[in-house]
């Protein structure tokens, strides 16, 4: 089945820093990959997705790539705000899969 | 559109008790699954369910039975409760079986002691 490794961790910046969270995926089929943002005590809700045919997508400080030969997608947060902390999931699944993949997670601190 | 509804928010179980934790969405989803969430390990797929009537198991299923006799309504049952199940259970509903974004409800933290 589908293995989705998610690095790091944890991740503290600076206000106004930019963060990267990285993806590792194992099955080739993959074609969906979205990301999950988990405010504390709150439920995952979608930030951004990306499908296999897309190599880059934007969403005003967010954007995810993906390079299918290396199996790995990035999510990147451009000048960061204090709101941004929260812990993020990658997940990836296929056409035809029943079922979300979703990485362990990243705590991300923004440091006023 | 209250969306994915769980009930209730908090539960305290003693081990070897059984329990039911309730799933509703009102978005006419067709799919519909049960995670639960411990540090470190992001979030694995307990059962899952394309349709009324239709279930299967997903990575974790030891322990929780479910069924699906409605579109809206998805409850996973704990057969008798073991402290390895203390966790944080998600529900989540999508349009389409894949591909498609999973809208999540606001979560049930269990605890067994």
């Amino acid at each position: 089945g589908e293995n989705v490794e998610q690095h790091p961790s944890t991740l503290s910046v600076q206000e106004g820093d930019s963060a990267v969270i990285k993806c590792t995926y194992s099955d080739s089929a993959s074609n969906y990959f979205p990301w999950y943002k988990q405010e504390l005590g709150k439920r995952p809700q979608l930030i951004i997705d990306i499908r296999s045919n897309v190599g880059e997508k934007k969403d005003q400080r967010i954007a995810v790539t993906l390079n299918k030969t290396a199996k790995h997608f990035s999510l990147h947060i451009t000048e960061t705000q204090p709101e941004d902390s929260a812990v993020y999931f990658c997940a990836a699944s296929k056409t035809g899969r029943r079922a979300l993949t979703f990485g362990s997670g990243t705590r991300l601190q923004v440091q006023p | 559109n209250a969306g994915v509804t769980q009930t209730p928010k908090f539960q305290v179980l003693k081990t070897g008790q059984s329990m039911t934790l309730q799933c509703a969405q009102d978005m006419n989803h067709e799919y519909m699954s049960w995670y639960r969430q411990d540090p470190g390990m992001g979030l694995r797929l307990i059962h899952y369910s394309v349709g009324a009537g239709i279930t299967d198991q997903g990575e974790v299923p030891n322990g929780y039975n479910v069924s699906r006799s409605t579109t809206e309504d998805f409850p996973l049952r704990l057969l008798s409760a073991a402290p390895s199940q203390t966790s944080v259970y998600f529900c989540a509903s999508s349009y389409g079986v894949t591909n498609t974004e999973a809208f999540f409800g606001q979560g049930t933290r269990l605890t067994v002691v």
